[in-house]
């Protein structure tokens, strides 16, 4: 079945430091793809998407481009706060369900940045 | 305007025990997941509700745990006999729809679960 694999953690950063999480999947159809951020106390949010191949998804600095190619999502920042310190989760929709569009995640990798 | 809430926030219960887990989607939502969040298995989709469509319960567990979505709305997520691997924070999100175009689901807070 579909799968998400992204880098183990924990990540630590300086601040203004150069951020890559990778992220590969294995699809059988043509899913889109998510980075999702979990903040210490809350709850999951959307950081990001793309829908299609070289599509760009970016949000408050972050930016991943999804290659069919290599099957990759990876998640980049060019310079990091500490207040990305979070949970980062790599997802796709699974486009195999006959209803509905769960998303299957990876592991999360843990930011952790400091001033 | 109010997002997706669940309560409990947390529930301890002791191993046999039932317990419910409730959901309160986003107004206007027609699509709602439950997923959990487990230290071994990461985030699992459990069941999925759209509409007045039956629901896609291919990730639950086992036959322990049942959902219901009552009148389109709220959604009761139940375990009977609870086990000490049930313990995991399980996770409620709503999206416009589920078909068709990529919709972002919303995610609620969670309710922690720990068996004892």
């Amino acid at each position: 079945g579909d799968s998400v694999t992204q880098m183990e953690g924990p990540v630590t950063l300086s601040e203004e430091a150069f951020l890559t999480i990778n992220c590969t999947y294995t699809a059988t159809g043509y899913p889109s793809l998510f980075w999702y951020v979990q903040y210490p106390g809350e709850g999951l949010q959307l950081l990001l998407k793309a829908t299609k191949a070289d599509d760009k998804g970016s949000n408050k600095g972050f930016e991943a481009t999804y290659r069919k190619e290599t099957t990759s999502f990876h998640l980049e920042k060019g310079s990091v706060q500490v207040s990305d310190s979070a949970v980062y989760f790599c997802a796709l929709s699974d486009q195999a369900r006959q209803a509905g569009t769960a998303l299957i995640f990876g592991k999360g990798t843990t930011l952790s940045v400091s001033s | 305007g109010a997002g997706v809430s669940q309560s409990p926030s947390n529930k301890v219960t002791e191993k046999g025990k039932d317990v419910e887990l409730r959901c309160d989607p986003i107004s206007g939502h027609t699509a709602l997941y439950w997923y959990r969040q487990s230290l071994g298995q990461g985030l699992e989709f459990l069941i999925y509700f759209q509409g007045n469509s039956a629901p896609d319960k291919s990730g639950l567990p086992s036959d322990r745990f049942s959902a219901e979505r009552t009148g389109g709305s709220v959604s009761t997520l139940t375990i009977q006999r609870t086990q000490q691997e049930d313990s995991a924070v399980y996770l409620c999100a709503s999206s416009l729809e589920g078909t068709g175009l990529t919709y972002e689901q919303y995610f609620g807070p969670g309710t922690r679960l720990t068996v004892t």
